[in-house]
């Protein structure tokens, strides 16, 4: 069973652009949860996604955003990049059934220059 | 409101020496507790987890876990470190409350000396 991927591997952007971060679930989870883990910050829930529609969210500005395609893969996009926002970006699907479970991808290392 | 501890940032053991890695959780009822691992740069790997039955938890490379409901503790074991094994830890938490969430502590960093 494929687990979950994240693309690209690493992403480097200038302050001002716009960054698109890519997630596909494990085949049969149909919940994505995003987290941006910054440098001595520990794992921030940004987004959760399930079914379509945007569940939850974190303490982020408007310009972190994101979707989910009718196949259950979601994208994370950041808008008007700041140094700040350079982080290692996970993506989690949820595992549901006796315990649900998140499972993660390797991330998407987003730099900001 | 739900909470993860983990007391230690950092913990160095020798090679071959046993590890113990404490978490303390706050939350009401019987959570799910997890355990995961993360080398430099990568992504989350699940160790073990706990929901219900046998408080003692066997996870993948050996690791255990103990779930104590009396000290709200889900502590990591493991007899035999070895080098391979230094990463960060992070214990964490399910909750149920109108959908799944995750509470992760701060994570211990693990290294391990020769």
């Amino acid at each position: 069973e494929a687990g979950v991927t994240q693309s690209p591997t690493h992403l480097i952007k200038t302050r001002g652009q716009q960054a698109t971060l890519r997630c596909s679930p494990i085949s049969g989870h149909t919940s994505v949860y995003w987290y941006q883990q910054a440098l001595g910050l520990g794992l921030q829930f940004l987004l959760w996604y399930d079914e379509g529609e945007e569940r939850n969210r974190g303490n982020f500005p408007p310009r972190f955003s994101g979707r989910q395609f009718p196949n259950y893969s979601s994208e994370l996009n950041v808008n008007a990049l700041e140094l700040e926002d350079s982080a290692l970006y996970l993506c989690a699907s949820l595992g549901q059934g006796v315990a649900d479970t998140q499972y993660f991808g390797p991330g998407t290392r987003l730099t900001v220059l | 409101a739900q909470s993860v501890t983990q007391p230690d940032i950092h913990i160095t053991v020798s090679e071959g020496a046993s590890l113990e890695l404490r978490c303390n959780y706050s939350y009401g009822a019987t959570p799910y507790l997890f355990w995961y691992v993360q080398s430099p740069g990568q992504g989350l790997q699940l160790l073990l987890k706990y929901f219900s039955g046998d408080t003692l938890v066997q996870g993948i490379k050996g690791f255990e876990a103990e779930f104590k409901r009396s000290q709200s503790s889900f502590n990591l074991r493991k007899p035999s470190v070895h080098w391979s094994d230094a990463a960060e830890y992070f214990c964490a938490v399910g909750v149920r409350t109108g959908g799944f969430k995750t509470i992760f502590g701060a994570g211990t960093r693990l290294f391990v000396k020769a």
